[in-house]
């Protein structure tokens, strides 16, 4: 079935530095993309997403780009800071039965250190 | 401001308990959701509605139920039947005809004592 990989984490980083967060998935289809991230004790908001084969999605300087070829869509930034501290969640969508559904990554905690 | 909202944010429940969360949105989406969150997991679909008076059992159903009796609310009860139901509960929505994206509202962290 469709699935989707990530990074297992923490992920440490000193602030200023550059972020790759891995993210593969397995599907049947087209899917879009997403990332979303969770900031502590918080809800899931939208950070990125994309909708087809080399499609590049960005937001607040992070960026990813839909590889179909290697079924990828990893989460960059070229600066990080404290603030960016959160779990960044992979999910892609699938269409069943006339009804849009997301399936998640299991999360990558991000702790950015001054 | 348009928005999804949940209520309480903490809820603290006996075993053996039945208890209604309630999700709230003002955006004029036709479908809303539910997700369940363990400590270091990703979101597990409990149940979808795509439109009123109509919903589907997601992948963790057992031991939950729901009712959309209005376009704007989703309520999610979680009965005694459920057997570990500690965890955060994530509701979302999204314009269903017009777009995959789903956008999430702040959640409730339950515990059962």
């Amino acid at each position: 079935g469709d699935s989707v990989t990530q990074m297992e984490g923490p992920v440490t980083l000193s602030e200023e530095a550059f972020l790759t967060i891995n993210c593969t998935y397995t599907a049947t289809g087209y899917p879009s993309l997403f990332w979303y991230v969770q900031y502590p004790g918080e809800g899931l908001q939208l950070l990125l997403k994309a909708t087809k084969a080399d499609d590049k999605g960005s937001n607040k300087g992070f960026e990813a780009t839909y590889r179909k070829e290697t079924t990828s869509f990893h989460l960059e930034k070229g600066s990080v800071q404290v603030s960016d501290s959160a779990v960044y969640f992979c999910a892609l969508s699938v269409l069943e039965e006339s009804s849009y559904k997301l399936i998640f990554g299991s999360g990558t905690r991000l702790l950015v250190r001054p | 401001d348009g928005g999804i909202t949940q209520s309480p944010k903490y809820l603290f429940r006996k075993e053996g308990q039945n208890v209604t969360l309630s999700c709230e949105q003002n955006l004029n989406h036709d479908a809303m959701y539910w997700y369940r969150q363990d400590p270091g997991q990703g979101l597990r679909l409990i149940y979808y509605s795509q439109i009123v008076n109509d919903f589907q059992k997601g992948d963790i159903a057992e031991g939950y139920s729901v009712s959309r009796e209005k376009k704007e609310s989703f309520p999610l009860t979680v009965t005694s039947a459920q057997k570990n139901p500690t965890a955060f509960y994530l509701c979302a929505s999204s314009a269903r005809t017009l777009t995959d994206t789903q956008y999430f509202g702040p959640g409730t962290r339950l515990t059962v004592l």
